[in-house]
């Protein structure tokens, strides 16, 4: 069974850099088949997508919060982090891990497509 | 960015009803389409992917279709554990995209 399970403070100050970590167990990191996604919920409103890794390092991004993110992948402790940098209040929500599947039709395959797995979520509150 | 619209924002139903949510892109995105069931304080879980494609383990009176621009989900005999909020994601382009949510509630 694949589990998830996001790590980190759950208070960080205006100014500074939110860091999360997910843990994956039940699944490599590596297989070629995923993409390991961000994705956070502001209090009591939608979904946003961050961003997602691939087990090489290779990442994509939500525009609106590039400048201030890195995604990063530890294959060897089945891990994939989040930073984001220079946070306000507006960066106060509930931050899930989560994998993207691939999806095959017609003898193609397109990678990190839906979000099959999901950690619990951790609250991040950004306040002084 | 995609738009993603869903509509209503809020239903109200009882057990055993029939209920329909939609989802329209502002623009075209094929069937790359996926809706998720949240419940208060839980991740989202998957529904459906592909626009019409039930994930491994979901009720079959979970349905949907659609392609383009509008979508729909259907739950045919609402059940108590289905009291819950949906969201749709499209796939087709970065940054993927959520709806705002359908809040499903006990009439």
């Amino acid at each position: 069974q694949v589990q998830l399970q996001e790590s980190g403070p759950g208070l960080v100050k205006p100014s500074q850099t939110l860091s999360l970590t997910c843990t994956v167990s039940g699944d490599s990191i590596s297989s070629v088949n995923y993409y390991w996604s961000w994705i956070r919920q502001h209090p009591g409103k939608g979904l946003e997508w961050i961003g997602y890794i691939y087990y090489s390092g290779s990442t994509y991004s939500n525009p609106s919060l590039k400048s201030r993110l890195t995604i990063s992948v530890d294959s060897s402790k089945n891990q994939f982090s989040l930073k984001l940098s220079s946070v306000t209040a507006a960066d106060t929500a509930v931050y899930y891990c989560a994998r993207a599947v691939a999806y095959c039709s017609g003898g193609s395959c397109y990678t990190g497509v839906w979000f099959d797995y999901w950690g619990q979520g951790t609250l991040v509150t950004v306040s002084s | 960015d995609i738009q993603m619209t869903q509509s209503p924002s809020s239903v109200s139903a009882s057990v055993g009803d029939r209920v329909t949510i939609t989802c329209r892109a502002s623009q075209g995105i094929a069937r790359w389409l996926a809706w998720y069931q949240q419940k208060p304080g839980k991740a989202p879980k998957l529904l459906i992917y592909a626009a019409s494609n039930l994930q491994g383990g979901v009720p079959s009176r979970f349905s949907s279709s659609g392609s383009g621009t509008d979508f729909s989900l259907t739950i045919s005999s609402l059940q108590p554990e289905d009291f819950a909020t949906y969201y749709c994601q499209q796939a087709n382009s970065f940054p993927y995209t959520f709806g705002q949510g359908t809040k499903l509630e006990i009439k």
